[in-house]
């Protein structure tokens, strides 16, 4: 199967410092990766979507500036939780999709728990 | 822009028994519909998918109805086990992007032995 890797996973910060966060497809390539954010006993939200060679398309409501998301290669998108705080903890989820037979399939990584103190 | 609800929001079964839990979407666009599995602290992992072109799927002690007409899919689980305990996500979305789906907002399973 297809296998997604996710570093760190965790990391605690103290507020106003930046955290990133490193999601890697091992296995296959990856134009298009997603990042997640999940609050405790919550679903998963769509922050955005990371298109390598391009810029990110952010969901509704996600501030780009304060969740810089960089996609340089076909198996590594970057997110960086820029000046963080503690409304920013959360666990962080990452996706990259694997084409089939013009359909793909998603992969999630194992998260990121981020803790801001 | 799609809305998935998914119901129940907790479901206790005891041991062997059957597990069913149920989703509706919104746009009659969406036709691919997965489910994932995650346990407490872990990745989500997709479990079965099904897309549009056909009305159920079975894979061992699980299977997955779509109704495109009344938009709606249910995930079943037969056999339960202690180990099937986890919360189960329903999504909608399409078939060629499907990082983009909807999720549901979640079933905690528990499979008393």
């Amino acid at each position: 199967g297809a296998v997604v890797s996710q570093h760190p996973s965790w990391v605690i910060c103290k507020s106003g410092t930046s955290v990133k966060i490193e999601c890697r497809s091992l296995d296959f390539q990856a134009t298009t990766m997603f990042w997640y954010r999940q609050f405790p006993k919550q679903s998963l939200m769509l922050m955005a979507t990371s298109n390598e060679g391009s810029k990110a398309t952010y969901e509704q409501g996600v501030e780009k500036d304060k969740f810089l998301i960089n996609h340089a290669s076909l198996t590594l998108s970057t997110l960086t939780v820029t000046s963080a705080h503690p409304e920013d903890s959360s666990f962080y989820i990452c996706s990259a999709a694997r084409w089939g037979q013009s359909t793909d399939t998603q992969y999630f990584g194992p998260g990121t728990r981020l803790t801001v103190l | 822009g799609e809305n998935v609800e998914q119901h129940p929001s907790t479901l206790s079964v005891q041991e062997g028994d059957s597990a069913v839990i149920k989703c509706t979407y919104s746009d009659s666009a969406s036709n691919y519909f997965p489910w994932y599995k995650q346990e407490l602290g872990k990745r989500p992992q997709l479990i079965i998918d099904i897309r549009s072109n056909v009305g159920e799927k079975k894979d061992q002690r699980i299977a997955v109805t779509l109704n495109k007409t009344a938009k709606h899919f249910s995930l079943h689980i037969t056999e339960t086990q202690p180990e099937d305990s986890a919360v189960y996500f329903c999504a909608a979305g399409h078939n060629t992007n499907a990082g983009k789906s909807t999720f549901g907002d979640g079933t905690t399973l528990t499979v008393k032995p």
